[in-house]
């Protein structure tokens, strides 16, 4: 079965940097492009980009430009996803979605805490 | 970039009502969008998938409709574990993918 099993909570301080993993397993990891979505406390579901896992292509959404980089190792089918220059606002559950046309698996979350 | 109005944005309901959700679409998307349903402390699930199709598992209760720039999620006879934040995304020109803003499904 198709499983996306991201790395544990964090604690960071502000200006720091986070890298979160998601680790795919039960499908050919190359084949399907992987989204990030964000939830920041209180506020709805935000898209932060894409990568494709076979060609490395990516694209990032324009409030995350210059600070968010999407990575993928393909030898042990794992996408990261690092956010770096960290605010109190980026305090949220980060979510990796398999993308099928939509996003039909999803990463059981991963919350970041920014907070000096 | 397409933009996603959800509507309402929080609900009341009781038990056994019918709950109606709409999404509207700053240009058309075609079929392409999807419903997904959002619990605290859990990933988001997804219910409909291509505006009107029922992902494999999802009780009958929940149907999609609509297409182009106009979209409704249904919940018929609402359950006690349906209470939880409902959102559309559309996918059409991905990337990129566009969310709409939630709706809360809220015990009266």
């Amino acid at each position: 079965q198709v499983q996306l099993v991201q790395s544990g909570a964090e604690v960071k301080k502000p200006g720091a940097s986070v890298k979160v993993s998601c680790k795919a397993s039960g499908y050919t990891f190359t084949s399907y492009d992987i989204n990030w979505v964000r939830q920041a406390t209180g506020q709805g579901l935000e898209w932060m980009g894409w990568m494709n896992p076979n060609s490395g292509n990516r694209g990032y959404a324009q409030k995350f430009q210059g600070r968010v980089t999407m990575t993928r190792d393909t030898s042990i089918s794992t996408a990261y996803m690092e956010l770096s220059s960290l605010r109190s606002e980026d305090t949220a559950v980060y979510y990796c979605a398999r993308t099928n046309g939509d996003l039909d698996y999803w990463g059981q979350g991963t919350l970041v805490t920014v907070s000096s | 970039d397409i933009q996603m109005t959800q509507s309402p944005s929080s609900l009341s309901a009781s038990v056994g009502d019918r709950v109606t959700i709409t999404c509207r679409a700053s240009q058309g998307v075609r079929n392409e969008l999807a419903w997904y349903q959002h619990k605290p402390g859990k990933a988001p699930e997804r219910l409909i998938y291509a505006a009107s199709s029922l992902q494999s598992g999802v009780p009958s209760r929940f149907s999609g409709s609509g297409s182009g720039t106009e979209f409704t999620l249904t919940i018929n006879s609402l359950q006690p574990e349906d209470f939880a934040t409902y959102y559309c995304l559309q996918h059409h020109n991905y990337p990129p993918l566009t969310f709409g803003g939630g709706t809360k499904v809220e015990i009266k």
